[in-house]
């Protein structure tokens, strides 16, 4: 089953609107979550990678105030994407790492639509 | 930084015929980890085989095997025996232990259809 669940799975908001996006792990302490992003046929592309009880670490070019992230349990890490605007738009995805860092999870994902 | 590169942006193949996916990559890294990821139309992140770089055997799981060429950066996926649930994308991915904490570099990707 599931390890790594996100809610929702599909989210169309308004623009100028904010949407929380969860990533819950389900049966194991995840210090570290990273956050991806991919529009449609494209590869993932990292967004930033969140730890428990510290700030995120960004990846160059993603705008900290833009995709607002905390991680304040060990299973649940939240992405909130703030006055999102249509080219926000675009899938999300969750994934922690276990074991050696070998094995990861990833979430279901999360389609916004920003109309 | 680590590159990774899928040259073929789309494939196809028949039924039960075999066909090799690309990647190659760009490390100075002795010691790392390489992934395939199939991603069918549900987009759910599928693991398909990890290559450990210390490892000189090629990786194999059932119809799905590895040439881990180190030397030449190169990382091709083969699927024998093609089947229509095959058809999805396929990401090849880096990572380097234990400083990138589970981070992965992703290539282009490549869309496989396979037809019936």
């Amino acid at each position: 089953g599931a390890v790594v669940s996100q809610h929702p799975s599909w989210v169309i908001c308004k623009s100028g609107t904010s949407v929380k996006i969860e990533c819950r792990s389900l049966d194991f302490q995840a210090t570290t979550m990273f956050w991806y992003r991919q529009f449609p046929k494209q590869s993932l592309m990292l967004m930033a990678t969140s730890n428990e009880g510290s700030k995120a670490t960004y990846e160059q070019g993603v705008e900290k105030d833009k995709f607002l992230i905390n991680h304040a349990s060990l299973t649940l890490s939240t992405l909130t994407v703030t006055s999102a605007h249509p080219e926000d738009s675009s899938f999300y995805i969750c994934m922690h790492p276990r074991g050696a860092q070998e094995t990861q999870y990833f979430g279901p994902g999360t389609r916004l639509l920003v109309l | 930084a680590q590159t990774v590169t899928q040259s073929q942006p789309e494939m196809s193949v028949q039924e039960a015929e075999t066909v090799t996916l690309s990647c190659t990559y760009d490390t100075s890294e002795n010691n790392y980890y390489l992934f395939w990821y199939k991603q069918p139309p549900s987009r759910q992140m599928i693991l398909v085989i990890r290559q450990e770089a210390y490892k000189q055997q090629n990786a194999t799981e059932n119809r799905f095997s590895v040439n881990f060429q180190k030397a030449a950066k190169s990382f091709s996926l083969k699927i024998s025996d093609s089947q229509l649930g095959d058809t999805a994308m396929y990401f090849c991915a880096f990572m380097k232990p234990p400083t990138s904490y589970g981070k992965l570099t992703f290539g282009q990707g490549t869309i496989l259809t396979v037809h019936p």
